[in-house]
């Protein structure tokens, strides 16, 4: 069954470092996501993409954050200058949704932990 | 805030019973979806209900839908071990974007 993958499942940063996380959304899937969750805490919006372009985003996606599809699979989330509270689970998502579709789920990787000390 | 709310918090049971969770939302929905959360693992994708449904069944899963209370329920019956996880109700909103509530954590006791 296919599955979104992320990479690295745990990544560790300096506080001011640049992070990328990295995310492969199920291949014939049009909508791509990226979420956080700050342990215990509920899940949290970042930001959605469409044919490659944001089309929503919360207002925790600021100047600090950017994704990019690179390529044909990829989906990347650069987070600039990190903070001690970025740290937390960050979670790619992708949906098949589209015009064409009613099919709204989504569906999850597993996650990379990023810890900034 | 749009977010989703789910009641209980925490919910502890034996294994067999049946584990009812409850969600209560703000806005207009699309549809409104259930995920379950295994501690420290990603979200898994459990069953859609839409917005002119009023109940689905998958498996041991009963989720209803009333959309003039603004609420719905998720229904696990014959609880097992493997359902001990958080439970996340996420209704997606009328600009197709889910909103997340706090989950209620579901232990099953053998």
């Amino acid at each position: 069954e296919p599955e979104v993958t992320q990479t690295p499942s745990h990544q560790v940063t300096q506080m001011g470092q640049e992070v990328i996380l990295r995310c492969v959304p199920i291949s014939n899937h049009l909508y791509f996501y990226w979420y956080r969750q700050i342990l215990g805490q509920k899940v949290e919006f970042l930001v959605s993409f469409y044919n490659n372009e944001i089309s929503e985003k919360s207002e925790i996606f600021d100047d600090q954050f950017s994704v990019e599809r690179p390529d044909g699979s990829n989906f990347t989330l650069k987070i600039r200058s990190t903070k001690l509270e970025d740290s937390a689970m960050y979670f790619c998502a992708s949906s098949e949704w589209g015009v064409l579709s009613s099919s709204y789920e989504q569906y999850f990787g597993p996650g990379t932990r990023l810890t900034v000390t | 805030s749009q977010q989703g709310e789910e009641d209980p918090q925490a919910l502890s049971i034996q294994e067999g019973e049946n584990a009812t969770m409850n969600c209560s939302y703000k806005t207009s929905i699309n549809n409104l979806q259930w995920y379950r959360q295994n501690s420290g693992r990603g979200l898994v994708h459990l069953i859609l209900i839409r917005s002119n449904e009023r109940e689905k069944h998958s498996g041991r899963l009963r989720v209803t839908l009333d959309t003039s209370k603004k609420s719905s329920s998720l229904l696990i019956t014959a609880s097992r071990a493997a359902d001990t996880a958080s439970y996340f109700c996420a209704p997606m909103d009328s600009n197709y974007q889910l909103i997340w509530g706090a989950g209620t954590k579901l232990i099953i006791k053998p």
